[in-house]
């Protein structure tokens, strides 16, 4: 059973903080990794996706992908209110192009 | 363009009746997923279709949930003989191609089984 690991939260930072979010996963296949925000009675929100190691950069968002660590994060720079959510982690399972999701990790950005 | 849409958005229903639940997915987009999410709980992988064809149906939780999907577009879940344990949000997305592209989800709908 390929698995995806997250902390359940809540994680609570001050606005204008980093808020630093992290997913580990076990299908060392695994070549594309998505992040998805979801807002309380919402459905989930693409906002970042990766497939190389490394990191990459939209806006306030960065993601950061260690695939030798089958480790990935989500950063977000000058945390905002309104991006208290539940952040999910969804790697994309090798063998049957499945998105396997995490549990999420509760977010609230306190002002 | 138009998202992926769901019908209805709210489903009410009395135990022992069957449902059916709509997807349309975005448009030119090949795979379709069905995902459902209990309160405060992860999203469980139902069912993906590319195409109109279902390589992996695992993820149907017992024999009274089907899914079909016509024309390459539009998607039915079908629940019968709906138990309490049923309700749930009842999510799908879809992506251009199944070994490719991001995935983007509907709004859902939500099912209360009384």
């Amino acid at each position: 059973q390929k698995e995806v690991e997250q902390n359940s939260g809540p994680l609570s930072v001050p606005e204008g903080a980093i808020a630093s979010l992290n997913c580990t996963y076990s299908d060392r296949g695994s070549q594309s990794f998505f992040w998805y925000r979801q807002y309380s009675g919402k459905s989930p929100e693409l906002i970042m996706f990766i497939y190389s190691n490394g990191d990459k950069e939209d806006g306030r968002f960065t993601a950061q992908l260690n695939k030798a660590s089958q480790y990935v994060s989500l950063l977000i720079r000058d945390s905002q209110p309104s991006d208290s959510a539940t952040y999910l982690c969804a790697p994309r399972d090798s063998g049957t192009y499945k998105y396997i999701f995490g549990t999420g990790t509760r977010l609230k950005v306190l002002a | 363009g138009a998202g992926v849409s769901q019908s209805p958005s709210n489903k009410v229903t009395e135990k022992g009746k069957d449902v059916e639940l709509r997807c349309d997915p975005i448009s030119g987009h090949t795979a379709l997923y069905w995902y459902r999410q209990s309160l405060g709980q992860g999203l469980e992988f139902l069912i993906y279709f590319q195409g109109n064809s279902a390589p992996d149906k695992s993820g149907l939780p017992s024999d009274r949930f089907s899914a079909e999907r016509t024309g390459g577009s539009v998607s039915t879940l079908t629940i019968q003989r709906t138990q309490q344990e049923d309700s749930a949000v009842y999510l799908c997305a879809s992506s251009l191609e199944l070994m490719g592209g991001e995935q983007y989800f509907g709004p859902g709908t939500r099912l209360t089984v009384t």
